[in-house]
């Protein structure tokens, strides 16, 4: 099976603090999401990239950035973590033609205070 | 861009009832359909997805329909049981980046 792996399930965060939200996923995919789900208001996409040391914004990339060194590896930035960052951020990848179903991570549980 | 609804928020049915969740779409252009299921504590799983070339696809108790004229599709479950129970999103993509427009998710609770 494919996998997305986030690396952390749950985290706290300080107002302020640079925060990193790791995901790897093992199957060579091409594109990697990053999105940030909230009661109410689905699941918004904050970025995607096709390619390594490609990125593109996706409807709120606001106070976040990305960086994709490796094709498995596809990290969010949070550079001045604020506290309406608080939300369930979802890492998904896929490939890139034909338009086949992603595959999602379990999630991290992002808290800033 | 592209705009998805998706209708019901909350959908509560017995056990053994059927479920419909409905989405429509606004760019005609979309060509692909899926649909996730998220449980409690998990991320979203595919369970089925159709193309624009498809007007229905049946996968055991799941179906999804889609009408390309009116612009929506709508997911049916049939004989619900407990484990049915989750967060369901639509999507809708198109050629090209077929980066996916997620509904904002329905709520199935299926009482025993």
């Amino acid at each position: 099976d494919v996998k997305v792996t986030q690396s952390s399930r749950y985290l706290v965060k300080r107002t302020g603090e640079k925060v990193f939200l790791e995901c790897v996923q093992d199957m060579d995919h091409e594109n990697m999401f990053w999105y940030r789900q909230d009661p109410g208001l689905g699941l918004r996409l904050i970025y995607f990239s096709y390619d390594v040391k490609m990125k593109e914004k996706g409807d709120i990339p606001e106070g976040y950035s990305v960086s994709r060194e490796k094709k498995e590896r596809f990290s969010l930035i949070l550079e001045s973590a604020s506290t309406n960052q608080t939300s369930m951020y979802l890492c998904a990848s896929g490939r890139l033609d034909e338009g086949y179903g992603y595959t999602f991570g379990s999630g991290t549980r992002l808290t800033v205070v | 861009g592209e705009n998805v609804e998706q209708h019901p928020s909350t959908l509560s049915v017995q056990e053994g009832d059927s479920a419909v969740i409905k989405c429509t779409y606004s760019d005609s252009a979309s060509n692909y359909f899926p649909w996730y299921k998220q449980e409690l504590g998990k991320g979203p799983q595919l369970i089925i997805d159709i193309r624009s070339n498809v007007g229905e696809k049946k996968d055991q108790r799941i179906a999804v329909t889609l009408n390309k004229t009116a612009k929506h599709f709508s997911l049916h479950i049939t004989e619900t049981q407990p484990e049915d129970s989750a967060v369901y999103f639509c999507a809708a993509s198109k050629g090209g980046s077929y980066i996916p427009t997620f509904g904002r998710g329905t709520s199935l609770i299926v009482h025993p």
